[in-house]
């Protein structure tokens, strides 16, 4: 079954520092999606992707954060200057309509460590 | 607005014992709902997963969930439990219309075997 892969699976960064975070989501998809989880909590939708632009961000998603599709296969997350609050799994998805055909996938995520 | 409830925060079973893990949607539409497991430091494995059909889904790992609309529930089920069955469990739904489609989370349910 087709996969989104995301790297790294684990990146610590200092406080401050820009990091950004890939997913290659499944080929024949059209809408991107990053979700995150902070230690202990319930995943959480941050912003959502399609035809080059965002389609839905959450509060969450501040001037801090961006997304990008740089070229045909892969969607980052970019986060300009990293926090200790930052610090949480971040999971990336990817769908195509109908879903129920198509399917709605999630990666493995990456831990983001904040110190 | 999507949402859904996991009632019990945390269970504890017997390794053997059966297991139900309850979820309750709120929707007007047609969901998708899924059921997702979560290691300690792990990403989401998908159990499985409804859209539409057999109310009785199967799973991975011999879980299977029932889908009923008349409940607004897709309780989790597991005849006899695993030690290795430990970990967090989240109830999510989506929308089944539309173009992009935010998933949303239960709070999960925590699970603790015991021998």
């Amino acid at each position: 079954e087709p996969e989104v892969t995301q790297t790294p699976s684990h990146q610590v960064t200092q406080m401050g520092q820009e990091v950004i975070l890939r997913c290659v989501p499944i080929s024949n998809h059209l809408y991107f999606y990053w979700y995150r989880q902070i230690l202990g909590q319930k995943v959480e939708f941050l912003v959502s992707f399609y035809n080059n632009e965002i389609s839905e961000k959450s509060e969450i998603f501040d001037d801090q954060f961006s997304v990008e599709r740089p070229d045909g296969s892969n969607f980052t997350l970019k986060i300009r200057s990293t926090k200790l609050e930052d610090s949480a799994m971040y999971f990336c998805a990817s769908s195509h309509p109908p879903t129920a055909n198509y399917g709605y996938t999630f990666g493995s995520g990456t831990r983001l460590t904040v110190v | 607005a999507q949402s859904v409830t996991q009632p019990d925060i945390h269970i504890t079973v017997s390794e053997g014992a059966s297991l139900e893990l309850r979820c309750n949607y709120s929707y007007g539409a047609t969901p998708y709902l899924f059921w997702y497991v979560q290691s300690p430091g792990q990403g989401l494995q998908l159990l499985l997963k409804y859209f539409s059909g057999d109310t009785l889904v199967q799973g991975i790992k011999g879980f299977e969930a029932e889908f009923k609309r008349s409940q607004s529930s897709f309780n989790l089920r597991k005849p006899s439990v695993h030690w290795s069955d430990a970990a967090e469990y989240f109830c999510a739904v989506v929308l089944l219309s539309g173009g992009y489609q935010k998933v949303t989370f239960g709070t999960g349910t925590k699970l603790q075997v015991i021998p």
